[in-house]
C-alpha cells in the first residue's frame, strides 16, 4: 500500500463548478501538505502550502487538512478552462527527522474543465 | 522571477547508452533534489543534496545512476548504461529550506 493515495480520475467539470480533489495518507509523521498543478510537459508548480490541520485560502482555491481522518482536500471554486491540469498532492514529515523535506507525492488528479 | 533551468529538455537514447541531464537551481536555494516521475505517476525522490553533499540518496539506483552538486550549485545527474525502464520525466527542484520546492521544467527521455 502506498503512503499517499489519490484518485488518478479523470475528472471533467463544466466551467463554474466546483471541484474537490483528495488524498489520503498513512504515515501520521506527515505534518506538511501541499497542493501542485502540473500542465502537460511542464514541471509541477506549488499552488497551497498548509501545516498540520485546518484550512487554508487563496483566491478560489482552498486547502483542507483533517489530520484525525489522514484526509486532505484541495477545493477549487469558479473553475476556468486554464485550471485543467494534473493536481498532485504531496506531504512531508515533521521538522528533525532524517527523512524532513522529503516530499511523498500522489499519483496525481487529471481534471479537465470544459468550457 | 527565478526558476530552475534543466536542460535538455528532451533527450532520445539508445539503451546501454550514456546520459546526462543538468540542473541550475534558483539563486541561494542550498537544498536540491533530484525526483524521476514515470508517466501517470507522481514523482519519486532519487537524490537529495544539501549544498554539495548528498542527504539522501536512497531511492537513487547507484548501480547506473549517479549525481553530482561539486561546487554546491549546479548539479548533473548521470545514466549509465540506461535501460527501457528509465524513460520518465526527470525533474530538479531547489529550495530555500526543506519544505518548499520549487521545480523546473524536467528533462522527458525517452530510451529506444
Amino acid at each position: 500500500q502506498k503512503e499517499v493515495e489519490q484518485d488518478p480520475g479523470p475528472l471533467s467539470v463544466p466551467e463554474g463548478a466546483i471541484v474537490s480533489l483528495n488524498c489520503t495518507y498513512s504515515n501520521s509523521a506527515f505534518q506538511y501538505f501541499m497542493w501542485y498543478r502540473q500542465y502537460s510537459r511542464k514541471g509541477p508548480e506549488l499552488l497551497m502550502y498548509t501545516y498540520s490541520s485546518g484550512n487554508k485560502e487563496d483566491g478560489r482555491f482552498t486547502a483542507q487538512v483533517d489530520k484525525s481522518s489522514k484526509y486532505i482536500s484541495l477545493f477549487i471554486r469558479d473553475s476556468q478552462p486554464s485550471d485543467s491540469a494534473t493536481y498532485l498532492c504531496a506531504m512531508s514529515p515533521n521538522a528533525g527527522g532524517t527523512s524532513y523535506g522529503k516530499l511523498t507525492f500522489g499519483q496525481g488528479t487529471i481534471l479537465t474543465v470544459h468550457p | 522571477e527565478a526558476e530552475v533551468a534543466q536542460s535538455p529538455r528532451y533527450k532520445i537514447t539508445e539503451k546501454s547508452q550514456a546520459v546526462a541531464f543538468w540542473c541550475d537551481p534558483i539563486s541561494g536555494h542550498a537544498t536540491l533534489y533530484w525526483y524521476r516521475q514515470i508517466l501517470g505517476q507522481g514523482p519519486e525522490l532519487l537524490v537529495q543534496f544539501q549544498d554539495e553533499s548528498v542527504v539522501d540518496d536512497s531511492q537513487l539506483p547507484k548501480d547506473r545512476f549517479s549525481a553530482e552538486r561539486l561546487k554546491g550549485v549546479d548539479s548533473t545527474l548521470k545514466i549509465q548504461p540506461a535501460e527501457l525502464g528509465d524513460s520518465a520525466m526527470y525533474l530538479c527542484a531547489s529550495s530555500p529550506s526543506t519544505d518548499t520546492q520549487y521545480f523546473g521544467p524536467g528533462t522527458r527521455l525517452t530510451v529506444l
